[in-house]
């Protein structure tokens, strides 16, 4: 596709249940990455993928927290038993590959409410 | 402490105005200095990056690199309405620098509102 697209936009839960927010990044580009953003916070580092591997997990807040990618391309973040401070922005970027980490390239994040 | 710090502002600036923003880091690994732009509600957009020390400039945006005070900036000249934003600085240690699998990792800071007034 032209740009990294997320899906959904916005999504709004209760508390204690799961959700899946899904990235679709650049078409060819390798690595992809997860970013949270909290009102009036800078992005939070999550994880990163090169193909379908994940080296850097360290972002991660919880186990409840979990991310996969496969075939290369879409990955799907999953929060399981969302709680209230997992309300956020959850941005995606992705770029040609993570030796190119430094120009990356942001879709427009998914708004994640948790009542 | 945070690796970067950056001041949220609010920044408020006429039209015409030069701005400037800054950042600074504690890691002496960084060695990627990154600005990124952010409208409302949009996904951070890619300004400019620096790598190392030094200056880099874009039309009317100017980036500066100070390793030895661990301080970068962000200028812009003859600022418009239409750059009204959240600036955010982003930086990372790179494949040569970064410890183990880490080099795939950008750190921002909190980001700077900017407003340019008519």
């Amino acid at each position: 596709g032209a740009g990294v697209s997320q899906s959904p936009s916005n999504k709004v839960t209760e508390k204690g249940k799961d959700v899946e927010l899904r990235c679709d990044p650049i078409s060819g580009h390798t690595a992809l990455y997860w970013y949270r953003q909290s009102l009036g916070q800078g992005l939070e580092f999550l994880i990163y993928f090169q193909g379908n591997s994940a080296p850097d997990k360290s972002g991660l807040p919880s186990d409840r927290f979990s991310a996969e990618r496969t075939g290369g391309s879409v990955s799907t973040l999953t929060i399981q038993r969302t709680q209230q401070e997992d309300s956020a922005v959850y941005l995606c970027a992705s770029s040609l590959d993570v030796t190119r980490a430094n120009i990356q390239y942001f879709g427009a994040g998914t708004r994640l409410s948790v009542l | 402490q945070k690796e970067v710090e950056q001041d949220p502002g609010p920044l408020s600036v006429p039209e015409g105005a030069i701005v400037s923003l800054n950042c600074t880091y504690s890691n002496s690994a960084f060695q990627y200095f990154m600005w990124y732009r952010q409208y409302s509600r949009k996904g951070p957009e890619l300004l400019m990056y620096t790598y190392s020390s030094g200056n880099k400039e874009d039309g009317r945006f100017t980036a500066q690199v100070d390793k030895s005070s661990k301080y970068i900036s962000l200028f812009i000249r003859d600022s418009q309405p239409s750059d009204s934003a959240t600036y955010l600085c982003a930086m990372s240690a790179g494949l040569a620098n970064a410890g183990g699998t880490s080099y795939g990792k950008l750190t921002f800071g909190q980001g700077t509102i900017l407003t340019v007034h008519p």
